[in-house]
């Protein structure tokens, strides 16, 4: 069945440091890929997507490009902030309604 | 503003009681979703419903039920035959007929047994 595999937490960073949470999914067809943010005891909201090969979604200095070759989806950010201290899960639809949620990744930045 | 609103956001039950948790939302999204979240793990589907008076059952739902009796409205009986209720529950939504297929979810419930 359908799954994504993302990189084992925590990750802890020093403040302006470069980050990349690793994502990897197995699917049948060609799924939409998207990347979630959790903070301590919310919900999640969507940070970025990206529906096609070599789409690059990117928000609030996060990118994340869809390949297809090596059926990744890594997110990065040039220069992290405490602010984006949070848990963050790369996530897979194939358009049936049902989502696969990677374990999350917790990412932990220090001034 | 549009939203999906989740209560309590904290509920304590003694071991043998059912409880409801409350999950609304005011963005006319056609499907709605129950997902469990522990420590360490992913989120795991409980229930979904991508229409009023249908719903199906997802990866664990032994021990919950739900009903969808209204568009806005999907709650969640945490039933006496869950085993381990202690968790994080978030529902989250989608507009089908919009095409567009990204889940808005709510802040979450955290129910603690006793």
């Amino acid at each position: 069945g359908d799954s994504v595999t993302q990189m084992e937490g925590p990750v802890t960073l020093s403040e302006e440091a470069f980050l990349t949470i690793n994502c990897t999914y197995t699917a049948t067809g060609y799924p939409s890929l998207f990347w979630y943010v959790q903070y301590p005891g919310e919900g999640l909201q969507l940070l970025l997507k990206a529906t096609k090969a070599d789409d690059k979604g990117s928000n609030k200095g996060f990118e994340a490009t869809y390949r297809k070759e090596t059926t990744s989806f890594h997110l990065e950010k040039g220069s992290v902030q405490v602010s984006d201290s949070a848990v963050y899960f790369c996530t897979s639809t194939s358009g049936t309604y049902k989502y696969i949620f990677g374990t999350g990744t917790r990412l932990k930045v220090l001034a | 503003d549009g939203g999906i609103t989740q209560s309590p956001k904290y509920l304590f039950r003694k071991e043998g009681q059912n409880v409801t948790l409350s999950c609304e939302q005011n963005l006319n999204h056609d499907a709605m979703y129950w997902y469990r979240q522990d420590p360490g793990q992913g989120l795991r589907l409980i229930y979904y419903s991508q229409i009023v008076n249908d719903f199906q059952k997802g990866d664990i739902a032994e021990g919950y039920s739900v009903s969808r009796e209204k568009k806005e409205s999907f709650p969640l009986t945490v039933t006496s035959a869950q085993k381990n209720p202690t968790a994080f529950y978030l529902c989250a939504s989608i507009g089908i007929r919009s095409g567009a297929n990204v889940l808005t979810f709510g802040a979450g419930s955290r129910l603690t047994v006793l």
